[in-house]
This record gives C-alpha cells, sequence and structure tokens, in this order.
C-alpha cells in the first residue's frame, strides 16, 4: 500500500544546516512535496520534485531523491530560529487521477538560537 | 499567486448544531479542491476529493452524510458538518489545485464543538 514514514523530530543550532529524511513505498509516484506547518496555520508549499529529477534548489533548500531507495530529505542551509516547524512530506499518487496526496506524519523541526 | 482561503479562521457551536466552512481560491480557478482533517500533533486525513460541478469522493470511513461536500464554482468549495458532536472538533484544511500540481493549502478552521 502507500505510505510515507518520516522521523518525529529534528533539533538544530541556527545557523548549522538541518535535514529532514523522508521514504516512501509507491514507487509510481509522479511528484513528491516539502510542506511547512506552523502552530495553528495551514500548509505552506516550500518545494516538489518531479519524480524524474535527482535534485532541486531553491534559495536555501535542497531537496534530493533517491528513487532506488525511495528516500527524499530537505536540506535547509544556513537554519533560522524562524524555520521552526513541522515540516511534512507528501506524494501524489498516480492511480488517482485528481492528485491524492499521501503525506507522512511530519518532522517538527526545533531550532535553538 | 495561488493563495487559498477559509472561512472562518474558528468556529465554537453546541452539539447538534451545523457548521458550514468555506474554501475559496482568490487568484486562480480550481478543477479541483480536497478537504483534510488534522488531529493535535498528527498527520493530515484526506476526508474527500471535490470537483466543480459534480459529487466528492469520500475516502473510506468518511460519512458523506455527516460531511457535506459542495463545490458550486471553480473557486469555492464549502464543507458542512451536519449535527456537529463534541468528537468533530478538529482542524480542517482545504486545498485547491489547478490541472495539474501542486495542491496549495488554506490557512485552516478550528471547529470547537461544546
Amino acid at each position: 500500500g502507500e505510505d510515507v514514514e518520516q522521523s518525529l523530530f529534528l533539533s538544530v543550532r541556527e545557523g548549522d544546516s538541518s535535514v529532514i529524511n523522508c521514504t516512501y513505498t509507491d514507487s509510481s509516484s509522479t511528484y513528491l512535496y516539502w510542506y511547512k506547518q506552523e502552530p495553528g496555520a495551514g500548509l505552506q508549499l516550500l518545494t516538489y520534485i518531479f519524480s524524474n529529477m535527482d535534485m532541486k534548489q531553491d534559495q536555501r533548500l535542497t531537496v534530493l531523491l533517491n528513487k532506488k531507495d525511495k528516500h527524499l530529505s530537505l536540506r535547509i542551509a544556513d537554519t533560522q530560529t524562524g524555520d521552526s516547524a513541522i515540516y511534512f512530506c507528501a506524494e501524489s499518487i498516480v492511480s488517482s487521477n485528481t492528485g491524492k496526496l499521501i503525506f507522512g506524519q511530519g518532522t517538527t523541526l526545533q531550532v535553538k538560537p | 499567486g495561488a493563495v487559498v482561503s477559509q472561512h472562518p479562521s474558528r468556529v465554537i457551536c453546541k452539539s447538534g448544531t451545523s457548521v458550514k466552512i468555506e474554501c475559496r481560491s482568490l487568484d486562480f480557478q480550481a478543477t479541483t479542491m480536497f478537504w483534510y482533517r488534522q488531529f493535535p500533533k498528527k498527520s493530515l486525513m484526506l476526508m474527500a476529493t471535490s470537483n466543480e460541478g459534480s459529487k466528492a469522493t469520500y475516502e473510506q470511513g468518511v460519512e458523506k452524510d455527516k460531511f457535506l461536500i459542495n463545490h458550486a464554482s471553480l473557486t469555492l468549495s464549502t464543507l458542512t458538518v451536519t449535527s456537529a458532536h463534541p468528537e468533530d472538533s478538529s482542524f480542517y484544511i482545504c486545498s485547491a489545485r489547478l490541472a495539474g500540481p501542486p495542491q496549495y493549502f488554506g490557512p485552516g478552521t478550528r471547529l470547537l464543538v461544546l
């Protein structure tokens, strides 16, 4: 079945790099996403990658995709206290032509000053 | 661009009443809208998918008579929680997309049923 797994918690110091990892099971996924959720708010789209890409970089964010291992990571360079939030990995399901997303449990990123 | 709004942001209601939540795509026409429910410190659970002008597709275990979804136009979808009970208290989030990815999410609606 379709499943997305993430570690639940990550703590880093301000200025360090953060790497949030995600694994998924559906090998036919088309797109993989990273969303950020701050307390009491909705989800903010950070970036997404098509499954035939290995890497995508957007300012401080770098997404790496290892399709063979079904592993996705999000690297945040020079992490700031404002990056503290929950980060969700999600995959879109090919079998669903509506673009249904399957989410991971979310990784809470704590940035210490 | 790609802004999705929800109204209200918070609502408190008495048990047995119905509550309507609106989801609007402000600067694009959404062919598909999605409704999610999120429990505290949990991930998002997809409730239903709606396309403009057609009936919503509900996920397994979601009562369609309890959670009424209407997608009246390409910019508006509504979720009505009928005869709400305390166990319906939750954070409801909608999302919208054009013909292709990605999905853009609204800010969420906090529902508290007393």
